[in-house]
């Protein structure tokens, strides 16, 4: 049973445009939250995190929102460039969880167009 | 420093081979990992090492043999593999402890084919 969920494979966005990445998870015990984008042949790159005692973090053009009722959270990424054009990861640990153990979605591939 | 190197960065054996994976880091992390990543699914949790012991084998074969030589360094030693553990195999680092130990700093991984 998937317990992070990226239920939208791949997103079209125009240059300039916003561009909103989706997560819903099941485990209420969750209490971090990351993304993480990957180019083709290249290793997960780490972008922004957000702790569950908290419902927004910004960092430059990357925003996340975390809605705790609906166990949902999402990526904002504000002007969208080309060079955003990767497959972004939602993950999600528990608080008390082994170290390490990040449950990751399946990944949702955005294509960012000139 | 925050990167996270690896090497080799391509590795083609055949099924009787013995060859080693290599992964390094200089951000004083205190935790590594080894990830393997099939195409078009997520990253999947295979070893973690904290402080240098091994801290979870999440039901690895024991074809997967990994090493932590001192907190810089992880090998994945790898023995009579199967054509299906062709894979993208990543090494990650990160704090132990407290909430950055969340965040995991991945390495470019190593692309194996296994023939």
């Amino acid at each position: 049973d998937q317990q992070v969920k990226q239920n939208s494979p791949s997103l079209s966005v125009q240059e300039g445009r916003i561009s909103i990445l989706n997560c819903d998870y099941t485990n209420s015990m969750f209490d971090y939250f990351l993304w993480y984008k990957k180019y083709p042949a290249e290793g997960p790159t780490f972008l922004i995190s957000i702790s569950s005692i908290k419902d927004k973090n910004e960092d430059g053009r990357f925003t996340v929102f975390l809605n705790k009722s609906a166990k949902h959270l999402s990526l904002h990424i504000v002007p969208s460039q080309p060079g955003d054009s990767a497959v972004y990861f939602c993950a999600a640990s528990e608080y008390g969880g082994s170290q390490g153990n990040l449950i990751f979605g399946k990944g949702t591939k955005l294509s960012v167009k000139p | 420093d925050t990167e996270v190197t690896q090497t080799p960065k391509h590795l083609v054996m055949g099924m009787t081979n013995k060859k080693s994976l290599k992964c390094e880091q200089h951000m004083g992390h205190r935790a590594m990992y080894w990830y393997k990543q099939k195409a078009k699914k997520p990253p999947e949790l295979m070893f973690v090492y904290s402080y240098e012991k091994l801290s979870i084998n999440e039901s690895v074969p024991s074809r997967f043999s990994p090493e932590c030589p001192n907190s810089s360094l992880l090998n994945l030693h790898l023995h009579a593999l199967q054509p299906e553990d062709s894979a993208l195999y990543l090494c990650a680092s990160s704090q132990v402890g407290g909430g950055r130990s969340y965040e995991q700093y991945f390495g470019p991984g190593t692309r194996l084919t296994v023939t």
